[in-house]
C-alpha cells in the first residue's frame, strides 16, 4: 500500500526566505506526482505536476523535483511571501490494478510566512 | 484551467437526515469523478471512484449504502450521505478527470463542509 510522508508537518519562516518542503513515497511505481496548495477551509489548487519520466517542473517561484527511484520529491519556494501561507499537499498517482489511476495524499506541510 | 464546482459549500443538518452534495465539471466532460473526505488536520482520504454510467467503486471501509454516489452524466456527480450522524461531519471534496485535460490530471472542487448536529 502506497504511503506518502511529508516533512516537516509545519514550518514558520520570515518573509523573503527560500524554503524546501519534502515528500517521500513508498511505492516508486508512480504515474505522476502533484503538489497542491490548500487554504483553510478551501479546496485544492494544483501547483505543479511532474510526470514519472520527468525530474522537475517550474512555475514562477516554485520548483518541484522528483527522484522516482528513491521515492522523493521536493518543493522549493523562492523568496517566500505572506501570501504563500497555506498547507502544501503532495500526492502520487498510481494505477490501481483495476481501471483507474488514483491519488494518494500526504498529510501536508502547514507553511506560515511572517511579514 | 478546468473548473469543478460543488454545491452547497456548507450544510448543517440534523442527525438522521440525508444530505446531497453536487459536483459539476463546468468546462469539460468528466469521465471519472472521485469523492474524498478530509478530517481536521488530516489529509484527503479517497472514499469512492465513479465512472460515468457505471456504479461507483468504494474504498475499503467506506459504507456504500451510507454514501450513495451517482454519476449519471459527464458533468455531474452527486454524493448523498444517508441517515447522517455527527461522526459524518467532515469536509467533502470532489475531483474530476476527463478528456483533453491531461489524461490523468485531476481537478478539484472547492469542497463542502458538512456539520451534523
Amino acid at each position: 500500500k502506497q504511503e506518502v510522508t511529508q516533512i516537516p508537518a509545519a514550518l514558520s519562516v520570515p518573509e523573503g526566505e527560500n524554503l524546501v518542503l519534502n515528500c517521500s513515497f513508498t511505492d516508486s511505481a508512480i504515474y505522476n506526482l502533484q503538489w497542491f496548495r490548500q487554504d483553510p477551509g478551501k479546496g485544492l489548487t494544483s501547483l505543479l505536476l511532474i510526470q514519472s519520466s520527468q525530474r522537475e517542473q517550474t512555475s514562477g517561484r516554485l520548483n518541484a523535483s522528483l527522484d522516482k527511484s528513491s521515492g522523493r520529491s521536493t518543493l522549493y519556494i523562492a523568496a517566500s511571501q505572506p501570501g504563500d501561507s497555506a498547507t502544501y499537499l503532495c500526492a502520487v498517482q498510481l494505477f490501481d490494478g483495476g481501471s483507474n489511476y488514483k491519488l494518494t495524499f500526504g498529510k501536508g506541510t502547514l507553511l506560515t510566512v511572517n511579514p | 484551467g478546468a473548473v469543478v464546482s460543488q454545491h452547497p459549500s456548507r450544510v448543517i443538518c440534523k442527525s438522521g437526515t440525508s444530505v446531497k452534495i453536487e459536483c459539476r465539471s463546468l468546462d469539460f466532460q468528466a469521465t471519472t469523478m472521485f469523492w474524498y473526505r478530509q478530517f481536521p488536520k488530516q489529509s484527503l482520504m479517497l472514499m469512492a471512484t465513479s465512472n460515468e454510467g457505471s456504479k461507483a467503486t468504494y474504498e475499503q471501509g467506506v459504507e456504500k449504502d451510507k454514501f450513495l454516489i451517482n454519476h449519471a452524466s459527464l458533468t455531474l456527480s452527486t454524493l448523498t450521505v444517508t441517515s447522517a450522524h455527527p461522526e459524518d461531519s467532515s469536509f467533502y471534496i470532489c475531483s474530476a478527470r476527463g478528456f483533453g485535460r491531461g489524461s490523468y490530471e485531476q481537478y478539484f472542487g472547492p469542497g463542502t463542509r458538512l456539520t451534523v448536529t
